[in-house]
């Protein structure tokens, strides 16, 4: 099993612009989730879902959208990205009750 | 609303020496709590969990309800204990887990 894997590792995107960074998992995992890392702030949910088709705010959504069309994949969408979304994001998915299991990161950069 | 205190950034002890990485809640419901840990150039992973009442790593944690606390403990400091450890918290029966903000643990030879 590969676990989480998220892509890009690393990106730089303008003022501006949009991405998606991409998230899947092959466990089977139900509840996958989206964090981002910031120094001093640790890691801050940006939104979460409990299964495909259904996805929910976490306490950062502002300026991202999710969806979860399978189970297996979940891809966090900036739609026009600013500077205070620099950040080091990490997904991240859990059967219910069970251990969350992260992906590497991906470290996101907005000039 | 759920809370996680990470009262200290940076704890740098010597090798061998005690270790305690402090972590503060306020929850009015049923909480579970959590430690993770980030080595360096690592994912972020589970090293234990309140209910599992477990030593990892010679770690241990008990979840004092009264001072609502859930201090992480080693009696001697290991160098490759160095890393970022998060403390975590959630509603027993969802899984939305709220982080603290992190103690970066730095031993020292």
């Amino acid at each position: 099993n590969a676990g989480v894997t998220q892509t890009p590792k690393f990106q730089v995107l303008k003022t501006g612009q949009s991405m998606t960074l991409q998230c899947a998992q092959d466990m089977n995992h139900e509840y996958m989730s989206w964090y981002r890392q910031d120094p001093g702030m640790g890691l801050r949910l940006i939104h979460y879902s409990v299964g495909a088709g259904i996805t929910d705010q976490g306490e950062v959504p502002n300026g991202y959208n999710v969806s979860r069309s399978t189970t297996e994949d979940f891809p966090l969408r900036l739609l026009s990205a600013a500077p205070s979304q620099t950040s080091v994001y990490f997904c991240a998915s859990s059967y219910p009750r069970g251990e969350l299991f992260f992906g590497e990161g991906s470290r996101l950069t907005v000039l | 609303a759920q809370r996680v205190t990470q009262p200290e950034k940076l704890l740098s002890v010597f090798k061998g020496a005690p270790v305690e990485l402090k972590c503060n809640y306020s929850y009015s419901g049923s909480p579970e709590l959590f430690w993770y840990v980030q080595y360096s150039r690592q994912r972020l992973q589970l090293l234990l969990r309140h209910i599992s009442r477990e030593s990892i790593k010679g770690f241990t944690a008990d979840l004092n309800k009264g001072e609502t606390s859930f201090h992480l403990k080693k009696p001697f400091a290991q160098e490759e204990d160095s890393a970022m450890y998060y403390c975590a918290l959630k509603n027993t029966g969802f899984q939305k887990l709220v982080f603290g903000t992190g103690t970066r643990l730095l031993v020292s030879p």
